[in-house]
């Protein structure tokens, strides 16, 4: 079973709306938890990271969330643009000298004019 | 700066082939990771060097290997391939001094392999 678990698996929704991507994760000890972006055939590109101690992070028109209780992390996109269509990847990664990452197989967002 | 960059960009082998797939990384990082992502599929964590060593493996046959250079940049070799090694290849890097609050890792455009 993955330790990384994203839902919907794909989402589409009209540009200019909002969505919520969803991340639960099993994976410890916690360390850290990044949301990626991932557009079709292109390498993942970073959007957030988060410790145990942050609860919410922005980078423009993404909010992320974290309730490190609950183990569940969230990423909110606001004004929706054609370009936001991609794969979002949630990451959780693992404390220890490893360097333990465990990726979630990511949310497909489309967004339709 | 330059991003991580990653050769070739595509490539097509047949069944029971060997293939090289370079990486260098950003400028000044010394890990280097890499990943598979076959089609439809999350990221499958590969390799993990740093300062020239293997630090970590993911859950791959010992046909798939590689190496770190003194530069930092590496290499992915993949012996006797299969049909289902197809699948896009990431190369990421990072600079592990900064801690968890700045590891985070970039990636390269990554390499498409197509085994027929």
């Amino acid at each position: 079973k993955n330790q990384v678990e994203q839902s919907p698996q794909s989402l589409i929704i009209l540009e200019g709306k909002n969505c919520t991507l969803q991340c639960n994760y099993t994976v410890s000890p916690f360390s850290n938890l990044r949301w990626y972006k991932q557009d079709t055939g292109r390498g993942p590109v970073s959007l957030t990271i988060m410790t145990f101690s942050e609860n919410t992070k922005s980078n423009g028109r993404y909010t992320a969330t974290l309730d490190a209780d609950t183990k569940q992390s969230s990423l909110h996109i606001t004004a929706s643009q054609l370009s936001d269509s991609a794969s979002y990847i949630c990451v959780v990664s693992a404390l220890g000298g490893n360097n333990d990452m465990r990726f979630g197989a990511g949310t497909r967002l489309t967004v339709k004019p | 700066e330059a991003g991580v960059t990653q050769s070739p960009t595509h490539l097509i082998k047949t069944r029971g082939q060997q293939v090289t797939l370079r990486c260098s990384p950003i400028s000044g990082h010394t890990s280097v990771y890499w990943y598979q992502q076959a089609l439809g599929l999350g990221l499958q964590f590969l390799l993990w060097y740093d300062e020239g060593e293997e630090r970590n493996r993911g859950n791959f046959p010992p046909r798939f290997s590689g190496r770190q250079f003194p530069n930092y940049s590496s290499e992915l070799n993949v012996n006797a391939l299969e049909l289902e090694d197809s699948a896009l290849y990431l190369c990421a890097s990072n600079l592990l001094a900064g801690g968890p609050r700045t590891d985070t890792q970039y990636f390269g455009p990554g390499t498409r392999l197509t085994v027929l």
